[in-house]
């Protein structure tokens, strides 16, 4: 079965610096990744996604993320932190088209003036 | 504002209790996603349904059921409620049943079990 991790459920950086949420995944087929935030009382928006095509994949916003198979890695970056991405950001795995979505546990990014 | 629709906003309910969820997607969309968010057990994925059949199953418990209707409305059903239960419920809908599809997700039904 796949699973997700998410290392630091809460990063904090300042507004400008460098964005680094990380997200492992464990599975036993190439599997399908996708990144989504979620703001205060919201629901989900959908950031990216990897559905096996570039390994570097462009989102909203300024994000990105790569995947990287040999680290089972797909990490989500942005060069400079706004006020307004600060948020719960959540790394999910699915392995195929009508299979289950296994989320992570979240990381909640602060942005500091 | 996603185009997704979910009512009630909050519901208050007792152990023992059964609650009827709903969703209406997007115009257009034919396929619902159900979602649990709890501090327990995080985010979770439930159920997908397809213009009208189940297509995907994810952690649903066998008290929970949901539905979707012709007018592609959904229902989510919980029974014998406990405490556990409480949590945010999510609904999300996009256009087709695939993983290229955007998946746009509604504001959620806070639910309280007492």
């Amino acid at each position: 079965a796949q699973s997700v991790t998410q290392l630091g459920s809460h990063v904090s950086v300042s507004e400008g610096a460098l964005v680094l949420l990380r997200c492992n995944y464990s599975s036993s087929v190439p599997p399908y990744l996708f990144w989504y935030v979620q703001y205060p009382n919201q629901g989900l928006q959908l950031l990216l996604k990897y559905t096996s095509a570039a390994t570097l994949v462009k989102g909203i916003n300024g994000f990105e993320a790569e995947f990287k198979k040999s680290e089972t890695s797909f990490h989500l970056t942005k060069p400079s932190a706004h006020m307004s991405d600060a948020a719960e950001y959540f790394c999910a795995v699915t392995l195929n088209y009508g299979q289950n979505f296994v989320f992570g546990p979240g990381t909640r990014l602060s942005v500091l003036p | 504002d996603s185009g997704v629709t979910q009512t009630p906003k909050h519901l208050i309910t007792a152990t023992g209790q059964r609650v009827t969820l709903r969703c209406s997607p997007r115009s257009g969309d034919l396929s619902v996603y159900w979602y649990q968010q709890s501090l327990d057990q995080g985010l979770q994925f439930l159920i997908q349904y397809y213009n009208g059949e189940e297509r995907a199953k994810g952690n649903i418990l066998e008290r929970f059921s949901a539905q979707q209707f012709p007018d592609l409305h959904s229902e989510l059903n919980l029974s014998s409620l406990e405490l556990g239960d409480s949590a945010l419920y999510f609904c999300a809908s996009s256009v087709g049943g695939g993983l290229n599809y955007e998946q746009y997700f509604g504001p959620g039904t806070r639910l309280t079990v007492t």
